[in-house]
């Protein structure tokens, strides 16, 4: 069975530009979120989405928003790219909107902003 | 918010020996789950372990336990007959029972394993 998979697993970009990241979740899965890991630090938590509605946000400015499509796949965008922005962006499902088990991660996108 | 603290940045242990990695919280609620999660240089978080507050026993997953002392808010994780393929950054992470959904990450705890 294939695991959660995210693309690209890297990309430069430059300040000012537009990211789009894709992750898709584990068949059956029907919850994804999406963290952020700056280096040296532990992951925070950016979005929820379960059923294709968000039902949870960190504390992360409008610049970020997040969607889930029908088939439960998510995509992650940051406008107006700050050098900031560069970490190492993870994507966990679940199958079902509680986490009392654990996520699936993938193995994330990484984000270098220059 | 809660949060989570490893105070050891980085660990060394000997092949087959036991290591202790720290974690505290701070939290004024009674109902929450903690994890130890395991990410090597593949970038892929692993989860290891998890405890629900409400119960006592600690949890075990063959050679890996916690220490969970809930007055202390503490919850360490014990890794026994250490292998190199445990060599990674681990992570404590505490997951509110009651709201939310989101898992609070502590800093991490890099662990060198040397033959």
């Amino acid at each position: 069975d294939a695991g959660v998979t995210q693309s690209p697993t890297h990309l430069i970009k430059t300040r000012g530009q537009h990211v789009t990241l894709r992750c898709s979740p584990i068949s059956g899965h029907k919850s994804v979120s999406w963290y952020q890991q700056v280096l040296g630090q532990g992951p925070q938590f950016i979005f929820q989405y379960y059923e294709k509605e968000e039902r949870g946000r960190g504390n992360f400015p409008d610049r970020f928003s997040a969607r889930q499509f029908p088939n439960y796949s998510s995509e992650l965008n940051v406008n107006a790219l700050l050098l900031g922005d560069s970490a190492l962006y993870l994507c966990a499902s679940s199958p079902g909107q509680s986490v009392d088990y654990g996520y699936t991660f993938g193995s994330g996108t990484r984000l270098t902003v220059v | 918010a809660q949060t989570v603290t490893q105070s050891q940045p980085e660990m060394s242990v000997q092949e087959a020996e036991t290591v202790t990695l720290s974690c505290t919280y701070d939290t004024s609620e009674s109902d929450y789950y903690l994890f130890w999660y395991k990410q090597p240089p593949s970038r892929q978080m692993i989860l290891v372990i998890r405890q629900e507050a409400y119960k006592q026993q600690n949890a075990t997953e063959n050679r890996f336990s916690v220490n969970f002392q809930k007055a202390a808010k503490s919850f360490s994780l014990k890794i026994s007959d250490s292998q190199l393929g445990d060599a990674a950054m681990y992570f404590c992470a505490y997951r509110s029972f009651g709201s939310g959904y989101a898992l609070n990450f502590g800093k991490g705890t890099s662990l060198l394993v040397t033959p």
